[in-house]
């Protein structure tokens, strides 16, 4: 069983539409993430949510939203997307918040904005 | 602001030597430093983490070192192996914090 899975793999859309990203994580962990990581290869968070609280990177627009159903799921939705959206997005968990939490990543969401 | 800077882009090495990456950071302290490995297509997988009070960390063939005071900490893989080649990222932690990563060092083992 994968531990961390989220979908969709790829996404190519155009712009000005809104698209999801869905994340499950099976590990029982009560902090979830998403990252994205650009052309160069940096992984940069975006949030990080557990059932007590949303912490955003200030960087980030208003058009990325995350939405929580439950402590298992964490749902990335992106609102009139534009052409620098385009990277590879990971969803990811650790046991709680804080660096000394080992994180669990998924396989990650390239979305080509045309 | 807090910088990670891991020692170069890309690093090729023959198999069976050492490969040493460098993680150096500046205006931070952070309490853990985590080491991550990534390979095309996919996302990081962890590594080892070592804590602030401690010096070296070892698993099998890897080796990571922590030096607070140069604010830098060291990545060795030794009788390094084709099967090593892979992105590895550096990470900085702290209480309550959420992580900052490095670049990354794209990893070559060459038989």
């Amino acid at each position: 069983d994968t531990a961390v899975s989220q979908t969709p793999k790829y996404l190519v859309t155009q712009m000005g539409n809104d698209k999801s990203i869905k994340c499950e994580q099976n590990l029982g962990h009560d902090t979830m993430y998403w990252y994205k990581q650009d052309s160069k290869k940096f992984l940069k968070i975006m949030f990080s949510y557990n059932n007590k609280e949303l912490i955003i990177n200030e960087t980030v627009p208003n058009r990325f939203s995350p939405k929580s159903p439950d402590k298992a799921h964490l749902n990335l939705h992106i609102n009139s997307l534009e052409l620098g959206d385009s990277a590879v997005y990971f969803c990811a968990s650790s046991q709680d918040g804080g660096g000394r939490n080992i994180q669990y990543f998924g396989a990650g969401t390239r979305l080509s904005v045309l | 602001s807090q910088k990670i800077e891991q020692n170069s882009e890309a690093l090729n090495i023959q198999e069976g030597k050492t490969a040493t990456l460098t993680c150096n950071y500046t205006n931070y302290s952070p309490a853990y430093l985590q080491w991550y490995r990534q390979d095309p297509g996919r996302g990081p997988v962890f590594l080892l983490l070592i804590r602030e009070n401690e010096k070296e960390k070892r698993k099998e063939r890897l080796k990571v070192t922590f030096d607070t005071t140069l604010k830098q900490s060291l990545f060795h893989i030794t009788a390094s192996q084709p099967a090593d080649s892979a992105t590895y990222l550096c990470a900085l932690g702290n209480y309550g914090q959420n992580f900052v990563f490095g670049p990354g060092t794209r990893l070559s083992v060459l038989p």
